[in-house]
């Protein structure tokens, strides 16, 4: 089965600055994909970016890119020019490239709280 | 606004009764995924429905079924609940290629008393 950590239960930034949050996984396929889910305080799940295994260039969303290190399983997100509205719990998820058998489903790390500090 | 609906946004019921949780995906998505967060355990995937049938199971308990009907909204009853069924629950859909994206709903927020 596949596992994702998140080992920063908390990270903190000043407003402006630029914060990476860390994940990593553990998987023995090869195809597969990446996303940052972000959870602010109304708990919706908002997508903020998502990377295809396949894929060599790292994604990005405006202020948002991604470290994606294949060889090394690992998934950074960083937010450049941080905002108030940044503030939330960041959730990492993969999901298999192989049908059936659960792999539709997505599994997420424990997440990471992110406090903008002003 | 995801375009992914639940209802109803709240739910308070005792131990030993049963709920359904009601979920309408995004309009053209055939794909409707249940998700769990509780503190203990965090988010789990529950299972996925497509097109009317079961796709795909995760760490659902056999208290719990889900169902997804012609117009592709999907139900998600849970019966005999327990104390540590207290979560927040989650819809999310995609659409035909595996390699959507799934989108999620606002969640149903369940307290067993």
């Amino acid at each position: 089965a596949q596992t994702v950590t998140q080992s920063q239960p908390e990270m903190s930034v000043q407003e402006a600055e630029t914060v990476t949050l860390s994940c990593t996984y553990d998987t023995s396929e090869s195809d597969y994909y990446l996303f940052w889910y972000k959870q602010p305080p109304s708990r919706q799940m908002i997508l903020v970016i998502r990377q295809e295994a396949y894929k060599q260039q790292n994604a990005t969303e405006n202020r948002f890119s991604v470290n994606f290190q294949k060889a090394a399983k690992s998934f950074s997100l960083k937010i450049s020019d941080s905002q108030l509205g940044d503030a939330a719990m960041y959730f990492c998820a993969y999901r298999s490239g192989i049908s059936g058998g659960g792999a539709d489903g997505l599994t997420f790390g424990k997440g990471t709280h992110l406090i903008i500090q002003p | 606004d995801s375009g992914v609906t639940q209802t109803p946004k709240h739910l308070i019921t005792a131990t030993g009764q049963r709920v359904t949780l009601r979920c309408s995906p995004r309009s053209g998505d055939l794909s409707v995924y249940w998700y769990q967060q509780s503190l203990d355990q965090g988010l789990q995937f529950l299972i996925q429905y497509y097109n009317g049938e079961e796709r795909a199971k995760g760490n659902i308990l056999e208290r719990f079924s889900a169902q997804q009907f012609p117009d592709l909204h999907s139900e998600l009853n849970l019966s005999s609940l327990e104390l540590g069924d207290s979560a927040l629950y989650f819809c999310a859909s995609s659409g035909t290629s595996r390699q959507e994206t799934q989108y999620f709903g606002p969640g149903t927020r369940l307290l067993v008393l």
